[in-house]
């Protein structure tokens, strides 16, 4: 079956610094993949996603790239704030007939000032 | 558009007791579901239903009960709550739309906690 496998956290950094939060996942098809951010005390909102091969999913600052041949798709972050700090979670969906979303575990990140 | 609501926000039980965590949502999606988020274990999906007067389970049904009889409302049970269901609960919806699997919107989520 379908995974999605995440780096544990919590990931810490100083504001400014670059985040990488590796994320890959394993599917018998051909998966859109998306990031999503739970803020503290609230619910999950995307972040971002990509529907096919080498689509660039961008938001906030934050980029991902999905790519199929390391079945990848790690999320960065050039210069990270205070108010980033949150857990983040790997997903991936398959086209046609499949209802459930793959999760994966989540990474909390922590930036300090 | 409110998107995804649950009530109630936060909500203490004992065990025994039985509630209804209600899901509420306006964007007119066929799919729904319940996810319970524990320390460690990420998102665990309980039940979900692709569209009215379906339901079906997930991951971690037991103990749980869903009933979907209007398209935008998506309810979950407790007939007799245990302390292994403390948890915070979420809710979420998704559209249907042909060849793409699209995002999943997510409600604030429900607290609860079982004496």
């Amino acid at each position: 079956g379908d995974s999605v496998t995440q780096m544990e956290g919590p990931v810490t950094l100083s504001e400014e610094a670059f985040l990488t939060i590796n994320c890959t996942y394993t599917a018998t098809g051909y998966p859109s993949l998306f990031w999503y951010v739970q803020y503290p005390g609230e619910g999950l909102q995307l972040l971002l996603k990509a529907t096919k091969a080498d689509d660039k999913g961008s938001n906030k600052g934050f980029e991902a790239t999905y790519r199929k041949e390391t079945t990848s798709f790690h999320l960065e972050k050039g210069s990270v704030q205070v108010s980033d700090s949150a857990v983040y979670f790997c997903a991936l969906s398959e086209k046609g007939g499949s209802y459930i979303p793959t999760f994966g575990r989540g990474t909390s990140l922590i930036v300090h000032p | 558009n409110a998107g995804v609501t649950q009530t109630p926000k936060f909500r203490v039980l004992k065990t025994g007791q039985s509630m209804t965590l209600l899901c509420a949502q306006d964007m007119n999606h066929e799919y729904m579901y319940w996810y319970r988020q524990d320390p460690g274990m990420g998102l665990r999906l309980i039940h979900y239903s692709v569209g009215e007067g379906t339901t079906a389970k997930g991951e971690v049904p037991d103990g749980y009960n869903v009933s979907r009889l209007k398209k935008q409302n998506f309810l979950l049970g407790l007939e007799s709550a245990a302390p292994s269901q403390t948890s915070v609960y979420f809710c979420a919806s998704r559209p249907v739309l042909a060849g793409v699997a699209d995002t999943q919107y997510f409600g604030p989520g429900t607290r609860l906690t079982v004496l």
